[in-house]
């Protein structure tokens, strides 16, 4: 089974709207840790946000924020105010047993959402 | 070192041959990560270095495939007798396993392809 599910291959939003891209995961492991990474066409991988499993609260980060549904086992990201530079591929990763503090261990990635901006 | 750097950039060797590929972490940061990215796809995990051990290297795809990192710092990734199917970004990333939430530096990438 995927432990990392993105179900959309591609969205397209216009400049200066707010666009959701959808991640579930799953793991039986009570701490873990939920990753958004940012990878244009450059290449690299730009960390944008984490969730820990045992936060209260929604992680926010400038204009990315996390709706975290912990019964759902969701960790959606949400963009506000799109602009053309957040044209990329966006990746959902989770690090199982790092949500209680440590950060070691490997990332499981998602298969990727390309986000579009349209001017 | 102020990132992750990996070399080389980008690599094209025969079908057959035996390619490595190195990476060196941020300075301090005592675990190190493989991945592999095929066109248009997720990353692969391969390999995780704790120090100078690999407690998982479960990813690894097949005996043709080896790492090893020396002093804590360095690593190689070494594939042999190299295949089509191999052509992939192979990203490395690091983490001081301090700040839980910012622990994964990646490296730009080495594009290895096989022709």
């Amino acid at each position: 089974a995927q432990k990392i599910t993105q179900t959309q291959p591609g969205m397209f939003v216009q400049e200066k709207e707010a666009v959701t891209l959808d991640c579930t995961y799953d793991t039986s492991d009570p701490s873990y840790g939920l990753f958004w990474y940012k990878q244009p066409s450059s290449g690299e991988m730009i960390f944008l946000i984490y969730q820990g499993s045992y936060d209260q609260q929604n992680a926010t980060e400038g204009r990315y924020s996390l709706n975290f549904q912990k019964a759902r086992k969701s960790a959606n990201l949400v963009i506000s105010a799109s602009q053309l530079g957040d044209s990329a591929m966006y990746f959902c990763a989770m690090r199982e047993g790092g949500g209680g503090g440590t950060s070691y261990g490997k990332l499981t990635f998602g298969q990727g959402t390309i986000l579009t901006v349209h001017p | 070192g102020a990132g992750v750097s990996q070399s080389p950039s980008n690599k094209v060797t025969e079908k057959g041959k035996d390619v490595e590929l190195r990476c060196d972490p941020i300075s301090g940061h005592t675990a190190l990560y493989w991945y592999r990215q095929s066109l248009g796809q997720g990353l692969e995990f391969l390999i995780y270095f704790q120090g100078n051990s690999a407690p998982d290297k479960s990813g690894l795809p097949s005996d043709r495939f080896s790492a090893e990192r020396t002093g804590g710092s360095v690593s190689t990734l070494t594939i042999q007798r190299t295949q089509q199917e191999d052509s992939a970004v192979y990203l490395c990333a690091s983490s001081s396993g301090q700040g839980r939430q910012y622990g994964y530096t990646f490296g730009s990438g080495t594009r290895l392809t096989v022709v």
